[in-house]
Parts: structure tokens; C-alpha cells; sequence
């Protein structure tokens, strides 16, 4: 049982250059979202799915777009990269919202130079 | 706009020195109030869930309470292991159940 799986772990990308990081969970659950992590500071929301073929945005969604085909995969596209958006990207599960505790995978660190 | 702040931003404890986090929210319809634990380097692990005011839920040496307007995180007697950075999380049901966090409190304790 995996949970949820983020891949890479890390990642140097060059200003202007595109990027997918992927997200998947064995857990069938509905809603995921997709969080970045500044240093020092809390998370902030960029897209969540509450289920495959719906997908809205967060506090912060500016230069980033997400797709969900399936329950199991919410990948996260970076277009154009820029160094503002280098970050540490959470993604997350949810059962149920307000019901359940999300579950979090282990991150991608991202820096863009 | 809804809000989740945490307080105070770090918190440094010796050992076997209890204290309290705080978690203001103002928001609209609270669905549940999360809190979070973060090691560096690794994802946020579940530690609670409260949904409505006067609840409380309690896991070895951590309580959390919940009120109207604001939810503690009591540390108990606090051994180095309980070093990390603490997250509250909200979840409100006019806002697209969004879950919001709040910035965080890093806690180091001392031995």
C-alpha cells in the first residue's frame, strides 16, 4: 500500500523550461489537491480535484495547470518556469472533504535557476 | 476572506516544559479543523480532527481543543521527538471545501 506517490523527489529546471510533476494514490480516494510550500512558511493551495474530470483552482494557481483523467493520477504541469516558483510541492488525498484527514505525499523540491 | 493564523511562529521548550499553540480561523461555515505535523524534508502527518466547538482529542503527549473562533494544540511534558513544525488546517463549506492552512509553528525542544 503506497499511499500517495510523488515523483522526482527533486528537480533543477531552467527558467522557461516546462515540467510535469506527477501524483498518484492507491487509496481510491475523490479529491486531491496540489499544495507548494515556501521555506519557513505554511501551505498554500494551487489546484484540487474532487473528482476524475474536475479540477478548480486555489489561492495560487498563476503559472500552473492540472488535468485529472483518473481517480488515481492528478498531475501538475509547470509552463514557462520561473524562479518564483521554485518551492517544495505537496500533493494530497481526501476521502471525503471535512470528513476525513488528507494524506500527504513525501514532496518534490523544486528549484528553478 | 478566510483565515487561518497560527501563533506564535517558533516556539523553543525544554524538556518536560508544557506549552500551547494557537490557531485562529475566521471563516464562514467551518466543515473540520486539522492539525498537522511536519518533520523537515517530509509531507504533513495527520495528527487531528475537531469539527465543532468544545471538542477536544487527545494522542500521548498533544491535545487539541477546539472553540468558536480559535483551536489550542497543548503540548504535555514535551520529550525532543515532539520537535516539528505544527500546521492547522481549516475546511469551510462556502468556500469549495478548500482545506486552508495557516502558516505553522516550528517547535524545538530541548533536552
Amino acid at each position: 500500500n503506497a499511499g500517495v506517490t510523488q515523483t522526482p523527489k527533486f528537480r533543477i529546471l531552467k527558467i522557461g523550461q516546462s515540467m510535469t510533476l506527477q501524483c498518484t494514490q492507491d487509496m481510491n480516494h475523490n479529491y486531491m489537491y496540489w499544495y507548494r510550500q515556501d521555506p519557513g512558511m505554511g501551505l498554500k493551495l494551487i489546484y484540487y480535484s474532487v473528482g476524475a474530470g474536475i479540477t478548480d483552482k486555489g489561492e495560487v494557481p498563476n503559472g500552473y495547470n492540472v488535468s485529472r483523467s483518473t481517480t488515481e493520477d492528478f498531475p501538475l504541469r509547470l509552463e514557462l518556469a520561473a524562479p518564483s516558483q521554485t518551492s517544495v510541492y505537496f500533493c494530497a488525498t481526501q476521502l471525503v472533504q471535512g470528513t476525513g484527514w488528507a494524506f500527504f505525499g513525501q514532496g518534490t523540491r523544486l528549484t528553478v535557476v | 476572506e478566510d483565515q487561518v493564523t497560527q501563533s506564535p511562529e517558533a516556539l523553543r521548550l525544554q524538556e518536560g516544559e508544557s506549552s500551547s499553540l494557537n490557531c485562529s480561523y475566521t471563516v464562514s461555515g467551518l466543515r473540520g479543523l486539522f492539525w498537522y505535523r511536519q518533520d523537515p524534508g517530509k509531507g504533513p502527518e495527520f495528527l487531528f480532527t475537531l469539527y465543532s466547538a468544545g471538542e477536544e482529542k487527545e494522542k500521548e503527549r498533544l491535545k487539541a481543543t477546539l472553540t468558536k473562533k480559535e483551536s489550542f494544540l497543548h503540548i504535555t511534558a514535551p520529550k525532543p521527538e515532539d520537535s516539528a513544525t505544527y500546521l492547522c488546517a481549516v475546511q469551510v463549506k462556502a468556500a469549495g471545501n478548500k482545506l486552508t492552512f495557516g502558516g505553522g509553528t516550528r517547535v524545538l525542544v530541548k533536552p
